[in-house]
């Protein structure tokens, strides 16, 4: 079956780094994505990662993926208070779908 | 333009009511989604339409009625609706079925 985990809550201070943890079932997998809700909007994509690849990087975003544990990785550096939001990860699946992370809740504190 | 836009922002109906909403792309996608989405809760994919046509349907109740008039414009048409139909409704478009997806600002719809 289809099933994506992420831990529901994570604190980091500003400037800190942080790092959401994402798990998946899918070894069929072929693309994983990172999105970022703030309250009260829409899914914002911020990246997302082949399966063929382990690591991707952009600006202060970087996507590590373990397909042998099947474990996908959002490392924000230098973390602001404009990060706060809700971070899901998600997979897509063999017939085109998107199956979404429960969401991490990350709270930037100063 | 990469920008989904999606009207009414907020939307309060009765049960009894006929509501649409509208969804509306110019970046040239050709599929186009609708999601429901629950406080504290990931969405959940309800339709996916590709070039027009309707592709997927995740059993959704029949008082949601989804209209792809064309290749820019998704509208879901609401009937009879029940109080647990209150969600934030999501619009998603992608280049082609599968690829990466770019959301609209969603409709809070609450059911009285």
């Amino acid at each position: 079956g289809e099933d994506v985990e992420q831990s529901l809550f994570l604190s980091v201070r500003e400037g800190d780094s942080s790092v959401i943890n994402c798990t998946y079932t899918d070894s069929s997998s072929t693309y994983l994505y990172w999105y970022k809700q703030e309250p009260g909007a829409g899914l914002q994509l911020l990246t997302y990662i082949f399966s063929n690849m382990d690591m991707k990087q952009d600006q202060r975003l970087t996507v590590l993926l373990n397909k042998k544990d099947k474990h996908l990785s959002l490392r924000i550096a230098d973390t602001q208070t404009g990060d706060s939001a809700i971070y899901f990860c998600a997979e897509r699946n063999n017939t085109d779908k998107l199956i979404f992370g429960t969401g991490t809740r990350l709270q930037v504190f100063p | 333009d990469t920008e989904v836009t999606q009207t009414p922002k907020h939307l309060v109906m009765g049960m009894t009511n006929k509501k649409s909403l509208k969804c509306e792309q110019h970046m040239g996608h050709r599929a186009m989604y609708w999601y429901k989405q629950k406080a504290k809760k990931p969405p959940e994919l309800m339709f996916v339409y590709s070039y027009e046509k309707l592709s997927i349907n995740e059993s959704v109740p029949s008082r949601f009625s989804p209209e792809c008039p064309n290749s820019s414009l998704l509208n879901l048409h609401l009937h009879a609706l029940q109080p647990e139909d209150s969600a934030l409704y999501l619009c998603a478009s992608s280049q082609d079925r599968g690829l990466e997806q770019y959301f609209g600002p969603g409709t809070r719809l609450t059911v009285t």
